[in-house]
C-alpha cells in the first residue's frame, strides 16, 4: 500500500469556521490531489499539485484553498465551511502525473451542520 | 454537465459469472481511461488502465475494452469473486495523462454465491 495518511479521518464542524484536512505521502511523489466524493457526483478534483508551491485548480475549487510547502504534505482548506462542502475528502498522490495511476488515501469525511 | 457515465448504478452477478460495467463519455478530447475499484470506508483503488489507441487491455481476470466510436468502454471481470463485490468508478483524462482525472457516478457490483 502506498504510504498516504489524511487527518483527521472525520470531523464535524460548524457553518462558518475554517477547516483544513492535511495528506501525508512518505512515497516522495511529485504530484498530489485532492477530491470530493458525493453521492450521484463520484469524485471530482478541488485542487491538485504538480510540486511543492505548485497547485492548480480543478473541476470544484471555489471555497477551497491549497498549500504545499513540503513534498510530503498537502493542505486542503476551507477557509468559511458551508453545509454544500459536507463529503468525503480523498487525497491521491502520483509519481509522475502521465500514464501513472493515482494512490488514495483513506479519505476523511466531514461534517458541516 | 457529467463528461464520464456510469448509467448502471447497481449490478448483481452470480460467483463464477462474468461481470460487466460499462462507462460512457461524451467528450472526445479524453485519451487515457481508467478503472478503480472501492470498498467501503476505503480509498479508491486503481485496477486497469487503457489508452485510447488500443481497444483491449487485460489484467488478468479483468479486462478493459473501448470503443472510441462510440465513446464506451467496459470493464469486464471473469470468473466474478465475492471479493470483487464493491463500487467500481471509471475515471478518464486528456493528453495521455492520469494527472487531471473525470471520474464518473460509480456502479455497485454485488456478487452473490
Amino acid at each position: 500500500d502506498a504510504g498516504i495518511t489524511q487527518s483527521p479521518r472525520h470531523k464535524v464542524t460548524e457553518t462558518g469556521t475554517p477547516v483544513t484536512l492535511r495528506c501525508h505521502q512518505t512515497e516522495n511523489h511529485r504530484y498530489m490531489y485532492w477530491y470530493r466524493q458525493d453521492p450521484g457526483h463520484g469524485l471530482r478534483l478541488i485542487h491538485y499539485s504538480y510540486g511543492v508551491k505548485d497547485t492548480d485548480k480543478g473541476e470544484v475549487s471555489d471555497g477551497y484553498s491549497v498549500s504545499r510547502s513540503k513534498t510530503e504534505d498537502f493542505l486542503l482548506t476551507l477557509e468559511s465551511a458551508t453545509s454544500s462542502q459536507t463529503s468525503v475528502y480523498f487525497c491521491a498522490i502520483s509519481a509522475t502525473g502521465t500514464k501513472d495511476e493515482q494512490y488514495f488515501g483513506p479519505g476523511t469525511r466531514l461534517t458541516v451542520t | 454537465d457529467q463528461q464520464v457515465k456510469q448509467n448502471s448504478p447497481s449490478l448483481s452477478v452470480q460467483e463464477g459469472r462474468i461481470s460487466i460495467l460499462n462507462c460512457d463519455y461524451t467528450n472526445s478530447m479524453f485519451d487515457y481511461f481508467l478503472w478503480y475499484k472501492k470498498y467501503p470506508a476505503e480509498g479508491p483503488t486503481f485496477l486497469i488502465s487503457i489508452s485510447s489507441i488500443k481497444d483491449k487491455n487485460e489484467d488478468g481476470r479483468f479486462t478493459v475494452f473501448l470503443n472510441k466510436s462510440a465513446k464506451h468502454l467496459s470493464l469486464h471481470i471473469v470468473p466474478s469473486q465475492p471479493g470483487d463485490s464493491a463500487v467500481y468508478f471509471c475515471a478518464a483524462s486528456v493528453g495521455g495523462t492520469a494527472s487531471k482525472l473525470t471520474f464518473g457516478t460509480g456502479t455497485r457490483l454485488q456478487v452473490t454465491l
